[in-house]
């Protein structure tokens, strides 16, 4: 069972090129979310998705978009990199108790970007 | 503005010593939940509150959701080398789906 897997784990870029993220469950989760964690600021929620073909901001929205086509796929994407995206991004999965009570992540291993 | 703040941002004990972390807000929250995350790693979860008052063990952890839902802590007794790492408590309002995070505990036990 490979829970919460991201693709890739590690990369380079020049300011200006554009990439995308790719998060993938095998859980049956209805909640995705990506965020990014900077030394000192914790864990910021970038987007988020309640179903899929449904996606919401979250608290760092700027210079990102997502697509949530498939129920288990959920991509970041970067279309003008800067170097202040350069950051550690996780993907999660949730499911809910009931009606967003009891909201229990599982987090993928990360990506490390870098822009040059 | 961080809609969870959490105490201290840096914690460095010795091993068995007993420590408490916590994470308050202004905001009730409809259930809270704490992670630990390993250097490398994604956040792992550690528990979920939902009830106002409620105590949560689990082996030398404890939890604890304030009466209001407003707050959290958690207590470790005895910690161990193993016990370190970052403490991040999370959270939802309501029966929105927007999983926000504090900014988290960097616990190191020392041998």
């Amino acid at each position: 069972n490979a829970g919460v897997t991201q693709t890739p784990k590690f990369r380079v870029l020049k300011t200006g090129q554009s990439m995308t993220l790719l998060c993938a469950q095998d859980m049956n989760h209805e909640y995705m979310y990506w965020y990014r964690q900077d030394p000192g600021m914790g864990l910021r929620l970038i987007h988020y998705s309640v179903g899929e073909g449904t996606t919401a901001k979250g608290e760092v929205p700027d210079g990102y978009n997502v697509s949530r086509l498939k129920k288990q796929n959920f991509l970041l994407g970067l279309e003008s990199a800067a170097p202040s995206q350069t950051s550690v991004y996780f993907c999660a999965s949730s499911y809910s108790r009931r009606r967003g009570i009891g909201i229990e992540a599982f987090f993928g291993q990360g990506t490390r970007l870098t822009v040059v | 503005t961080q809609l969870l703040e959490q105490s201290p941002q840096f914690l460095s004990i010795q091993e068995g010593e007993n420590l408490t972390v916590y994470c308050n807000s202004s905001s009730v929250f409809s259930s809270l939940q704490w992670y630990r995350q390993e250097p490398g790693e994604g956040p792992v979860l550690l528990v979920t509150v939902v009830t106002g008052g409620e105590v949560k063990k689990l082996k030398r952890l404890t939890f604890q959701f304030g009466d209001a839902r407003k707050d959290s802590s958690l207590h470790i007794t005895a910690a161990q080398p193993g016990d370190t790492g970052l403490y991040l408590c999370a959270g939802a309002r309501g029966s929105n789906y927007k999983l926000t995070f504090g900014k988290g505990t960097l616990l190191t036990v020392n041998p």
